[in-house]
């Protein structure tokens, strides 16, 4: 089954670190760009993180940048997202998605089904 | 960063009811314009991409409409399984920002 499957959501301290992975299965991750995306507890979608197909280009919400890493391994098809000095505005389901093109636009058709991170001491 | 305003923020619906949810851009977008639906405890759904291009599968009950800045989503006959909320969002540049949501509950 085309699936991507989510993992290593936990809880974590105030300035702690979180290593997100992100499995494709049944499809070469290299042929996409790949994105996180994350919801708050009763909030609404907000964009994390983007990579390019070679991991070339990365960019990141204001909110994660310097602190959030996004990455690529098109040889084990996975996907990371490297979190420090989170804090409890992290605290979230993180969701990766793949990005389709079609026709000259951009949409994400296939997304897994998200991992929880909670941050609190 | 490009901000999405959807209207309302929810509403409430019966089955069988015609169902219109409105998207507004700061800036013109095109068409770059992408509909999500999202049920609770799950991974949103993509429905309508390029504004009004429906993706395959999608029962075509629903149908997008708009360019530039103005956009909608139409749910022509309410069904059951389609409470849920609904996002807009642009794919028109970086961040590809999302509307704050709309809620479609049971009337």
């Amino acid at each position: 089954e085309v699936q991507l499957v989510e993992s290593g959501g936990d809880l974590a301290q105030p300035g702690g670190s979180l290593r997100l992975s992100c499995a494709a299965s049944e499809f070469f991750l290299k042929r996409y760009y790949m994105t996180w995306i994350r919801q708050a507890p009763g909030k609404g979608l907000e964009w994390v993180a983007n990579i390019k197909q070679d991991g070339s280009e990365k960019y990141y919400a204001a909110s994660v940048n310097g602190r959030f890493t996004i990455s690529r391994d098109n040889a084990d098809n996975s996907l990371s997202l490297q979190m420090n000095s989170l804090t409890v505005e992290d605290t979230a389901v993180y969701f990766c998605a793949r990005w389709a093109a079609r026709y000259g636009f951009y949409y994400m058709d296939l997304w897994g089904k998200g991992t929880t991170v909670i941050v609190s001491s | 960063d490009i901000q999405m305003t959807q209207s309302p923020s929810s509403l409430s619906a019966s089955v069988g009811d015609r169902v219109t949810i409105t998207c507004r851009a700061s800036q013109t977008i095109s068409n770059y314009l992408n509909w999500y639906q999202q049920k609770a405890g799950k991974a949103p759904k993509v429905l309508i991409f390029a504004a009004s291009t429906l993706e395959s599968g999608v029962p075509s009950r629903f149908s997008g409409s708009g360019s530039g800045t103005d956009f909608s989503l139409t749910i022509s006959s309410l069904q059951p399984e389609d409470f849920a909320t609904y996002y807009c969002q642009q794919s028109y540049a970086t961040p590809q920002t999302f509307g704050q949501g709309t809620k479609v509950e049971v009337k």
